[in-house]
């Protein structure tokens, strides 16, 4: 069965500091991987996608993922966070050749002290 | 582009009552989804369709009903709104046109409140 755990509920990180979020995922066949950000009150947006090359791929805000395939795992990374980062992050898996379905952990909540 | 557009972004509904939640996107894209956002749950899917005329069930698909007549629109109707219904909902849309550029666009979201 497809699924995708993220550990942690809630994280909160000094501004300035290094953040960590991860993501195990379980899925039967090659699986492209996600990680969106959500603020409060707005939609999902897409901070990076991994389908197959690097595992190391590179997003927008500053945000890096590595895909472990041998841990089944996908965390998110940041140098350095800002204030802004504050917000809830969803990693998802999907399927090859069905962009259709997705599915997501349960998100885990950044706080960022300044 | 406006993207994927839902309508309306707040709604409260007595139990038993019926309403149609609206999605739109311009971007011509081929697969629309519906999911619902609980807290600690993340997102869960309810339906999709994979173009006009074909729609199919996600994990959570009782109490709703969808439908796909053109490429750009992808309804959600709820039948007897339930308490257990009460949710943030989010409509996707995505493509397969090129494989690296598949994600998918989700709109801003309708917080529906059933009493």
């Amino acid at each position: 069965a497809q699924s995708v755990t993220q550990p942690d509920i809630h994280i909160t990180v000094s501004e300035g500091a290094s953040l960590e979020l991860r993501c195990n995922y379980s899925y039967g066949a090659t699986p492209y991987l996600f990680w969106y950000v959500q603020s409060p009150g707005q939609g999902l947006q897409l901070l990076l996608k991994y389908f197959s090359g690097d595992t190391l791929v590179q997003g927008i805000k500053g945000f890096e993922a590595e895909f472990k395939r041998s841990q089944s795992s996908f965390n998110l990374r940041k140098p350095s966070v800002h204030w802004s980062d504050a917000a809830e992050y969803f990693c998802a898996v999907g399927a090859a050749y069905n962009f259709n379905k997705f599915y997501f952990g349960s998100g885990t909540k950044l706080n960022v002290k300044p | 582009n406006a993207g994927v557009t839902q309508t309306p972004k707040f709604q409260v509904l007595k139990t038993g009552q019926s309403m149609t939640l609206q999605c739109a996107q311009d971007m011509n894209h081929e697969y629309m989804s519906w999911y619902r956002q609980d807290p600690g749950m993340g997102l869960r899917l309810i339906h999709y369709s994979v173009g006009a005329g074909i729609t199919d069930q996600g994990e959570v698909p009782n109490g709703y009903n969808v439908s796909r007549s053109t490429t750009e629109d992808f309804p959600l109707r709820l039948l007897s709104a339930a308490p257990s219904q009460t949710s943030v909902y989010f409509c996707a849309s995505s493509s397969r046109q090129g494989l690296m550029n598949t994600e998918a666009f989700f709109g801003q979201g309708t917080r529906l409140t059933v009493v």
